[in-house]
This record gives C-alpha cells, structure tokens and sequence, in this order.
C-alpha cells in the first residue's frame, strides 16, 4: 500500500523559497506520478504541476512557471516541489499526490489516488 | 485553460436524502473527470474517475455520470460520513483544473 508522508509546515518570509517533500512508501517509485496540489485558507484546490520520474522531466502549470520546480530522487523514492518569491497568496497547504497507472498528463483516466498529508506554508514578514 | 464550474455551491440536505451535485466543463472533456471528497483538515479522497467508475473501496451509494461537458455526482441515500465538500476535476488537458466544490451540510 503507498504512502506518501510529506515534510513539516514551513514559515517564510516574503521573497524567499521553500522547499517541501513528499517521501513515497511501498509500491515501484517510478511507476506512477506524482502532482502537487495547494490549497488556500477556505479555498478550492489548485494544480500546480506534476512529475512522471520515467519521462524525467516535469509539467507546470502556466501559472507557476518560472516560480515551481518539481524534482524527484528515486534512491530515495521522494518528489520535491519548491517554490520560490513567496509572496502572501502563496499559502497554502500544499499537497502531493499520485496519479497511478500513468502515461501522459493530457487524456489521463484516472483520479490522484493516493494524497500526502499536506504541508502547510505559511508567508509572514 | 479549462474551466469546471460546479453547482451549487453548497445545499443542505438529511441523512437518506438523494444528493446530485453537477460539474459543467468550459469544453468537451470527453470523460475524462473525476469526482473527490474533501473533510476539514483532510486531503482529498477520489471517488469517481472517468466519470463514471466507482473507485476501489468507496462506497456504491456514490455514482457519477455524464461525457463532454456536463458530469454529475449522485449519492444515492446521504450518510452521516458524507457530509463533506466535493470537488470535481478535469484531467483531459494541462493544467488539470478542480471546480470551486459544493459543501453538503447537514439540513
């Protein structure tokens, strides 16, 4: 059975980054993808981008490009989303999440079906 | 970017009721959407993928139906559990993009 467990609530100050992960336990690593999610103090759900570790490269939402950088370490089977020039809007609690039985982010027919615990960022001075 | 609006975006209802909440696609997604449940301070739960398959170990009150544009999650007899925002998502074309949710509060 995955899990995903994601590292510890962060507290930033506008301008800088953070770095969070999303360590994956049981099942093959390189097997599905992973994406990550936010989500807003009382707030819907946001896509952000994803990683598939086969294909090596990762798919951004246009919104984020230039800010995100979605990485993974297969050794040790963790994904790593970091975001930088933190301003307010940015937190979030921010999720990862896996999108098995994966081959292309556009046309995929299956739901994220395993979630991180969520990581919350948030952005103070 | 696609667009997914839901309605409504919120409704009361009692426990037994029949609950439908529909999810409308700014453009054909074939059927490829998929229907999540989210509690306060929880991650998200997949329900229904390609808009019509139940996943694996939830429960067969909840259903979803519908290909193109238009999509609806049915609970067929409301539970105490279900209470709960729902959300849907497209995962036709990047970004893959969630509706704003509908809250199911207890009437």
């Amino acid at each position: 059975q995955v899990q995903l467990v994601q590292s510890g609530a962060e507290v930033k100050k506008p301008g800088s980054s953070v770095k969070v992960s999303c360590k994956a336990s049981g099942g093959t690593f390189s097997s599905y993808a992973i994406s990550w999610v936010r989500q807003a103090p009382g707030q819907g759900l946001e896509w952000m981008g994803g990683i598939f570790p086969i294909f090596g490269t990762a798919n951004y939402a246009q919104k984020f490009q230039g800010r995100v950088t979605i990485t993974t370490d297969e050794s040790t089977s963790t994904a790593y989303m970091e975001l930088s020039s933190l301003r307010s809007e940015d937190a979030a609690v921010y999720y990862c999440a896996r999108a098995p039985s994966f081959s292309s982010w556009d046309y995929y027919y299956n739901g994220m079906d395993v979630w991180g615990q969520g990581t919350t960022v948030t952005v103070s001075s | 970017d696609i667009q997914m609006t839901q309605s409504p975006s919120s409704l009361s209802a009692s426990v037994g009721d029949r609950v439908t909440i529909t999810c409308r696609a700014s453009q054909s997604i074939s059927r490829y959407l998929n229907w999540y449940q989210q509690k306060p301070g929880k991650a998200p739960k997949v329900l229904i993928y390609a808009a019509s398959s139940l996943q694996s170990g939830v429960p067969s009150r909840f259903s979803g139906s519908g290909s193109g544009t238009d999509f609806t999650l049915t609970i067929s007899s409301l539970q105490p559990e279900d209470f709960a925002t729902y959300y849907c998502q497209q995962s036709y074309s990047t970004p893959w993009t969630f509706g704003q949710g509908t809250k199911v509060e207890i009437k």
